[in-house]
């Protein structure tokens, strides 16, 4: 069945370091990849979105590619803040039958000033 | 737009109570979801309904029932509470029927079970 990996946590890192977070995944066809971000105490919002191969999403400074021949959709930013502070989830929904999303575990990042 | 809104925030049951855990959307979308998140197993999905009228189980559903009262509302209910059903639960919804859909989320319910 279809799954996601996502690297474990937390991340810990100061203010202005650059962040990757590891996503993998394994589905047949070609699904539709997400990253959602969860700030304490909330539900889960999506954060960006590709739903074709080499597509890139992108939104507040964080971006992810499509990779299709690495099975991946790995998450970085630039500059991280303190605001970023929060757990990052990646899914995948699959092409075909309920649409249903799978989620990786999470990955808790922590930004110290 | 209030969004999802789930109630109640907060729950404490003593083993063997029940209780209904209630989720509603004014996003006229069709497909509604709820899940559990524990510590370190990321999110589980219950139960779904991918329209007004169908209800299918997910991949924990053991324990729970649930009821699609009408396209705003999806109801979680735990007829006899376990202290395995201790989590925080989310209800989601999306507009159903294409695997490019966002999910949107309530803010979750804490529930303690003694």
């Amino acid at each position: 069945g279809d799954s996601v990996t996502q690297m474990e946590g937390p991340v810990t890192l100061s203010e202005e370091a650059f962040l990757t977070i590891n996503c993998t995944y394994t589905a047949t066809g070609y699904p539709s990849l997400f990253w959602y971000v969860q700030y304490p105490g909330e539900g889960l919002q999506l954060l960006l979105k590709a739903t074709k191969a080499d597509d890139k999403g992108s939104n507040k400074g964080f971006e992810a590619t499509y990779r299709k021949e690495t099975t991946s959709f790995h998450l970085e930013k630039g500059s991280v803040q303190v605001s970023d502070s929060a757990v990052y989830f990646c899914a995948l929904a699959p092409p075909g039958g309920s649409y249903i999303p799978t989620f990786g575990r999470g990955t808790s990042l922590i930004v110290h000033p | 737009n209030a969004g999802v809104t789930q109630t109640p925030k907060f729950q404490v049951l003593k083993t063997g109570q029940s209780m209904t855990l209630q989720c509603a959307q004014d996003m006229n979308h069709n497909s509604m979801y709820w899940y559990r998140q524990d510590p370190g197993m990321g999110l589980r999905l219950i139960y779904y309904s991918a329209s007004e009228g169908t209800t299918d189980k997910g991949e924990v559903p053991n324990g729970y029932n649930v009821s699609r009262l009408n396209k705003r509302e999806f109801s979680l209910r735990l007829e006899s509470a376990a202290p395995s059903q201790t989590s925080v639960y989310f209800c989601a919804t999306s507009g159903g029927g294409r695997p490019t859909d966002t999910q949107y989320f309530g803010p979750g319910t804490r529930l303690t079970v003694l």
